[in-house]
């Protein structure tokens, strides 16, 4: 099982940042099975990035994912309000799936 | 637009069981796999397994074997999710999730059972 280490746990922002979050794999990771959920309080998680990089169809272009191998960051650019959420890693296409523990990103 | 669609909460006593749907909207069952994910109150997300929607064949997660099933029902465009035996330690939202074709994310999601287990 790929264990996904998510930090910081909690990230304190301000709208107009610039917020980086951190995915880190217990093994390598092939590019492919990398990708980044947001979820907001009381709904489901969303998909923002699959493929380490790709963004999912509507996604804005002000978050971007990069990385390889353990390490992989998801990037937003400009904080908008409706940013603040919790952000999830996940390794699929792997049996088990895992997700990360999550990163909390709320506003300062 | 594609969908899962899910009702929204249900309440059992200790013991007893549940039956989750899951149903399409916008896209037919057999064409994608189908993932359930749980969340625990306060806590993240949890694979439970999928299923292969062509198939039929379930792969169930560590800790998700013996009480929980998944099924379909091709003709109504749904998948279920029972759990028999209920504890207070399934109480949670349990989520579908559709497998995308190409790469495995999981790219569209119902919107949660919430299911609350008490006496």
């Amino acid at each position: 099982e790929i264990v996904l280490t998510q930090s910081p746990g909690t990230l304190s922002l301000s709208p107009g940042d610039g917020a980086t979050l951190s995915c880190r794999a217990s093994q390598s990771v092939s590019y492919r099975n990398l990708g980044w959920y947001q979820q907001k309080p009381g709904r489901a998680p969303r998909l923002l990035i699959y493929a380490t990089s790709a963004r999912a169809p509507g996604i804005p272009d002000r978050f971007s994912g990069s990385g390889s191998g353990t390490d992989f960051t998801l990037t937003i650019t400009g904080l908008e309000p409706e940013d603040f959420a919790m952000y999830y890693c996940q390794v699929y296409g792997i049996s088990p799936v895992t997700f990360g523990q999550g990163t909390r990103l709320e506003i300062k | 637009q594609e969908q899962l669609v899910q009702f929204g909460s249900e309440l059992r006593k200790p013991g007893a069981s549940v039956k989750v749907s899951c149903k399409t909207s916008g896209y037919a069952l057999s064409t994608h796999g189908m993932n359930w994910v749980r969340q625990a109150p306060g806590q993240g997300l949890e694979w439970m397994g999928w299923i292969n929607t062509n198939t039929g064949d379930p792969t169930y997660a560590e800790g998700f074997t013996g009480r929980f099933v998944f099924s379909l029902d091709i003709s109504v465009n749904t998948a279920y999710l029972q759990i028999s035996s209920l504890q207070a330690d399934d109480t949670a939202v349990y989520y579908c999730a559709r497998k995308n074709l190409i790469f495995d994310a999981f790219d569209v999601w119902g919107q949660g059972t919430r299911v609350t287990v008490a006496s």
